[in-house]
């Protein structure tokens, strides 16, 4: 059971906007640490997609946004393609467990 | 451009010690935390812990009595030792660098411990 939660799956069509939600508590996402969102492939390849709740890296596209609000957190994706197929994982840190915690996942397919 | 390669021993047998080393190319280890990640099979990651540039640890609780994390700076590399692995420890490895999220993964090593 991880310690924050994600829904298992989410689809969409192609050119649609999906969300990911990522929920926490008052040890984790609520006592104001950041939230961070990864795209893992099929085979592994994963990839810093949002980093402190909001902010892009370098060569992810605008299409792909991250939003943060009380215990919560959110990312979203607009524009589906197939090629966003994968799993995507949020992480923040908890400060009861002292631990950086990741949510279960929540894996994507474009329909 | 920082690449992490990452290797190790894929089979083990239940009580070994799993051990993975984890290469840096294109950067330098100062100012950075260097973690390593897993994912069990059918399940989300769980990190494992971490150390930065000076050799400071950081450990999962959970797995804190086992796990040692240590770093070669003449070689740019590393490591994961995993003592006591069990059927529970099968998983694929990753090693990541840390600043703000963890921006570089290494491709991953498939560990399995048989039950």
């Amino acid at each position: 059971q991880s310690v924050l939660t994600q829904p298992p799956s989410v689809s969409g069509a192609p050119g649609q906007r999906v969300t990911f939600s990522c929920t926490g508590n008052s040890s984790n996402i609520g006592a104001g640490y950041d939230v961070h969102w990864y795209q893992q492939l099929p085979g592994t390849s994963t990839k810093l997609l949002i980093y402190g709740n909001t902010n892009r890296p370098s060569g992810v596209p605008d299409r792909i946004s991250g939003s943060k609000s009380g215990t919560s957190a959110s990312l979203a994706i607009t524009g589906l393609q197939a090629e966003d197929e994968a799993d995507y994982f949020c992480q923040s840190y908890d400060h009861s467990l002292s631990a950086v915690v990741f949510g279960g996942g929540t894996k994507l397919t474009v329909l | 451009q920082v690449e992490l390669q990452q290797w190790g021993a894929g089979l083990l047998k239940p009580s070994e010690t799993l051990s993975l080393t984890c290469a840096v190319s294109g950067g330098s280890f100062r100012g950075f935390y260097w973690s390593w990640i897993r994912r069990p099979p059918g399940k989300g990651l769980e990190w494992i812990g971490e150390i930065n540039h000076d050799g400071g640890t950081i450990y999962n609780p959970s797995l804190k009595s086992r796990v040692t994390i240590s770093l070669d700076t003449s070689k740019n590399q590393f490591s994961l030792r995993l003592n006591s692995v069990t059927a529970a420890d099968t998983a694929v490895y990753f090693c990541t660098r840390g600043y703000r999220g963890m921006d570089v993964w290494g491709q991953g090593t498939t560990v399995t411990v048989p039950s």
